[in-house]
């Protein structure tokens, strides 16, 4: 099945800092999302972008579909970012989102 | 967000009992699907139905079963539950594959003793 591979796994940032998220993928994709899990354990959408770039507020992604690998900017970090961000995919041939392993982020006052 | 309610959200049972997970949307969206998430793994896919009494089975099958009678409900059973069966199950839905963004519930704790 399609691999996906997230980098960094853990990150710890003071407040007000910057970070960019990386996630590869081994094959072509129909769909990619990037989630933020909050502590309480709820999966909230931040990007449907299987390709192109978007923007909400201080978070932005950019994906690559021909270079299979999206990217997810954290500007201004905030102590409510913490949580863990995962990449999710869908291959060509199914329904199923693949999750990557995810990037553990705290964020220090 | 998107309407998606699970039930229960915690269950603590014992091993060989039956246990059934609901999910329900207020969204009349077509796909359902359940994942499990636990340690090292991620999310993986479970069961998932295309439509009313559609279903298929997803990477980690074996032990589960699902049915779907009406469009907002999408039930999870473990007809035995064993303790590998300990996880967090997390239901998602979509409206279309042309567009599969997937919205996904609160979850719902299980620890099988």
């Amino acid at each position: 099945g399609i691999q996906v591979e997230q980098s960094p796994p853990d990150l710890i940032l003071q407040e007000g800092a910057n970070s960019t998220l990386r996630c590869n993928f081994s094959d072509s994709v129909n769909n990619l999302q990037w989630f933020h899990q909050n502590p309480w354990g709820q999966l909230i959408n931040l990007f449907y972008i299987p390709s192109g770039t978007k923007q909400n507020g201080r978070l932005s992604a950019t994906t690559v579909a021909t270079e299979r690998y999206s990217l997810l900017y954290i500007s201004s970090s905030q102590t409510t970012d913490s949580g863990v961000y995962f990449c999710a995919v869908e291959a060509n041939s199914g329904y199923a989102l693949n999750f990557g392993k995810g990037t553990s982020l705290l964020v220090t006052p | 967000d998107a309407g998606i309610t699970q039930s229960p959200r915690h269950k603590v049972t014992e091993t060989g009992t039956p246990v059934t997970l609901r999910c329900h949307q207020t969204e009349n969206h077509r796909y359902m699907y359940w994942y499990r998430q636990d340690p090292g793994h991620g999310l993986r896919l479970i069961h998932y139905s295309y439509g009313v009494k559609d279903t298929d089975k997803g990477e980690v099958s074996d032990g589960y079963s699902v049915s779907r009678s009406k469009t907002e409900d999408f039930l999870l059973t473990l007809e035995s539950a064993t303790s590998s069966q300990t996880s967090v199950y997390f239901c998602a839905i979509s409206e279309s594959l042309a567009s599969n963004e997937q919205f996904f519930g609160p979850g719902t704790r299980l620890t099988v003793l």
